[in-house]
């Protein structure tokens, strides 16, 4: 039983090109995140969404699209992808926002994402 | 300047030390601090977290924040090599946490 699932595991694309990375909870939780991971470990927040509406958006090019169709489900849809974008996606849910223990984030597996 | 600031290591250490990990913070605003493991390819999980200054136990690990001087750390007892991993530090205000970069971490058998 999985918590938290992200596919898919890999993807491998060329520039330019458009993807999607699918991510699903079966916790019950009302907030669900996505992360980008860079070569040097450094985790940061992209977006944020509690009970399907947007609450974090930090500053990401606006290539990068969240949909949450509804709240165990959150998709990162990439358009035109850049060498940059190479790096591990993670998604993650928490049950509030609250803070505390209510804000534990539970992480999926990533997405190991190569542009060429 | 980074918000969470944390050396990146490694920290390799023999089985049975005594391992302190530490970062540095900026944002007055966070009230609670965390640790996340990472294991290799996988996905971080929660260790601890704390939401005042002091320190806060759980078996082999003790988080300890000072919020005076921005201070954050985690003491690992009793090294083991599956302590072995990346340690992220966090702190966290409205309601979004801000990692460190990590500290990657090796227990030598």
């Amino acid at each position: 039983d999985t918590a938290v699932s992200q596919t898919p595991k890999y993807l491998v694309t060329q520039m330019g090109n458009d993807k999607s990375i699918k991510c699903e909870q079966n916790l019950g939780h009302d907030t669900m995140y996505w992360y980008k991971q860079d070569s040097k470990k450094f985790l940061k927040i992209m977006f944020s969404y509690n009970n399907k509406e947007l609450i974090i958006n930090e500053t990401v090019p606006n290539r990068f699209s969240p949909k949450s169709p509804d709240k165990a489900h959150l998709n990162l849809h990439i358009n035109s992808l850049e060498l940059g974008d190479s790096a591990v996606y993670f998604c993650a849910s928490s049950q509030g926002t609250a803070g505390g223990p209510l804000e534990t984030q539970y992480f999926g597996p990533g997405t190991r994402l190569l542009v060429l | 300047q980074k918000e969470v600031e944390q050396d990146p290591g490694p920290l390799s250490v023999p089985e049975g030390a005594i391992v302190s990990l530490n970062c540095t913070y900026s944002n007055s605003a966070f009230q609670y601090f965390m640790w996340y493991r990472q294991y290799s390819r996988k996905g971080p999980e929660l260790l601890m977290y704390t939401y005042s200054s002091g320190n806060k136990e759980d078996g082999r690990f003790t988080a300890q924040v000072d919020k005076s001087s921005k201070y954050i750390s985690l003491f690992i007892r009793d090294s083991q090599p599956s302590d072995s991993a990346t340690y992220l530090c966090g702190g966290s205000s409205a309601s979004k946490i801000i990692f460190g970069s990590g500290t990657r971490l090796s227990i030598r058998p």
